[in-house]
């Protein structure tokens, strides 16, 4: 199975902040790597698909990119509704989440 | 809009089956995919597999092979997974959530619609 590994699990940061998350894959997974965002007691959204593709309606401080088995999620001028978890997710082979990433003020 | 709602919630008990429902809305049934993703409370998300709503037919990760069956009534456009012999690591919010792209798709395996969730809890 390929392995997600998602980092950092927990991230502090203030409104207008940039932040990044990363996540490494266990093997070449092309640019099938995804990434979501979720509220507690709410399904996750899709943010960003195909590593760097902004799923619509979502606004463009959010973007995505690939470097090799390693792929970044940065979110730029952070805004209170940005609060939340953040999760990637592999569909090169089967699929396979990251174990998140909690984004505190 | 694109809509899914899926049933509530369930408890049942060690050894049983639930069968929950996900229904459709907003565009057209049978041309993408449904998935289904769970998560256990505090934990990350696991992806239980995913069914074809034109074909029925339905593919599932060897974790779920045999334990899991997912269904569709094109006349309802409702979707079903059934998991039978639940254990108690089985509870979880239950997900079904819509594939991007369609059924023909260069990128597959991506939800870019979920529904609200469905709690099953299992205990004794």
């Amino acid at each position: 199975d390929i392995q997600m590994t998602q980092s950092p699990s927990s991230l502090s940061a203030s409104v207008g902040d940039r932040v990044t998350i990363t996540c490494r894959a266990s093997q070449s997974i092309s640019t099938f790597l995804h990434w979501y965002q979720q509220k507690p007691g709410k399904a996750p959204k899709l943010l960003i698909y195909a590593a760097s593709s902004l799923q619509s309606g979502v606004p463009s401080r959010f973007s995505g990119s690939e470097f090799g088995t390693d792929f970044t999620l940065t979110i730029s001028n952070l805004q209170p509704d940005d609060f939340a978890t953040y999760f990637c997710q592999q569909s090169f082979i089967g699929v396979t989440f990251g174990q998140g990433t909690k984004l505190e003020i | 809009q694109v809509q899914l709602v899926q049933s509530g919630p369930e408890v049942k008990k060690p050894g049983a089956s639930v069968k929950v429902s996900c229904k459709a809305s907003g565009y057209t049934f049978t041309s993408f995919h449904i998935h289904w993703v769970r998560q256990a409370p505090g934990q990350g998300l696991e992806w239980m597999g995913m069914i074809n709503p034109s074909s029925g037919f339905a593919n599932y990760p060897q974790k779920f092979q045999g334990r899991v069956i997912m269904t569709r009534d094109t006349s309802t456009r409702i979707i079903y997974m059934e998991v039978n012999n639940l254990k108690s690591d089985d509870t979880a919010v239950y997900f079904c959530a819509r594939g991007l792209g369609g059924v023909v798709t260069t990128i597959p395996r991506v939800f870019d619609y979920w529904a609200q969730g469905t709690l099953v809890t299992v205990s004794s």
